[in-house]
């Protein structure tokens, strides 16, 4: 168990709706990553927030969006969702940049 | 070029091989490398961690980094079919950028 809580685990959903991920950072890490990981492919980095704000971006859709709470728990959020966007989402949590990167298990999404 | 580049396999090996793993990296700035596992459809799992360039042991993985080579390396000795599953190269420092990974199948 690497700490980081990614809920929930499965989602189905269909074309054209919005859906919310949430993750719960290790407890002392100020920053979280979310990733993007579809069939048979590599990690797609979508952004970053350290201590409630935005530090990087990545590949992240116009249509995709994220924040960090006070609290350091992190939602992704994907809107007018696409077949395309079926895959894997995970987040992760450091306590700095170079540091130590942990995974949660993800929350596997399914559009149909 | 990629900042993290990765042999994608798939790598095949009887039990009990050593197997070895390899990534290159583009940017010597930095110096923070890491090794996950991924089991399938899985969340990675964090191996090993290193800074700099030399060897670290942990149980039966090594992890090694040749800083004037810009290479990275896991080995894994005395394979076990457990050990099947996806392995992640990763720098850290500004950014984490990820290998593509390399599927290992470890056959009893």
């Amino acid at each position: 168990d690497s700490g980081v809580t990614q809920t929930p685990k499965h989602l189905i959903t269909a074309t054209g709706q919005r859906v919310t991920l949430r993750c719960s950072p290790r407890s002392g890490d100020l920053s979280v990553y979310w990733y993007q990981q579809s069939l048979d492919q590599g990690l797609q980095f979508l952004i970053q927030y350290y201590n409630g704000e935005e530090r990087a971006k990545g590949n992240i859709l116009e249509r995709f969006s994220a924040q960090q709470f006070p609290d350091l728990h992190s939602e992704l959020n994907l809107s007018s969702l696409e077949l395309g966007d079926s895959a894997l989402y995970f987040c992760a949590s450091s306590k700095r940049t170079a540091g130590e990167l942990f995974f949660g298990e993800g929350s596997r999404l399914t559009v149909l | 070029q990629k900042e993290v580049e990765q042999d994608p396999g798939p790598l095949s090996v009887p039990e009990g091989a050593i197997v070895s793993l390899n990534c290159t990296y583009s940017n010597s700035a930095f110096q923070y490398f890491m090794w996950y596992r991924q089991y399938s459809r899985k969340g990675p799992e964090l191996l090993m961690y290193t800074y700099s360039s030399g060897n670290k042991e942990d149980g039966r993985f090594t992890a090694q980094v040749d800083k004037s080579s810009k290479y990275i390396s896991l080995f894994i000795r005395d394979s076990q079919p457990s050990d099947s599953a996806t392995y992640l190269c990763a720098r850290g420092g500004n950014q984490f950028y990820f290998g593509t990974g390399t599927s290992l199948t470890v056959i009893p």
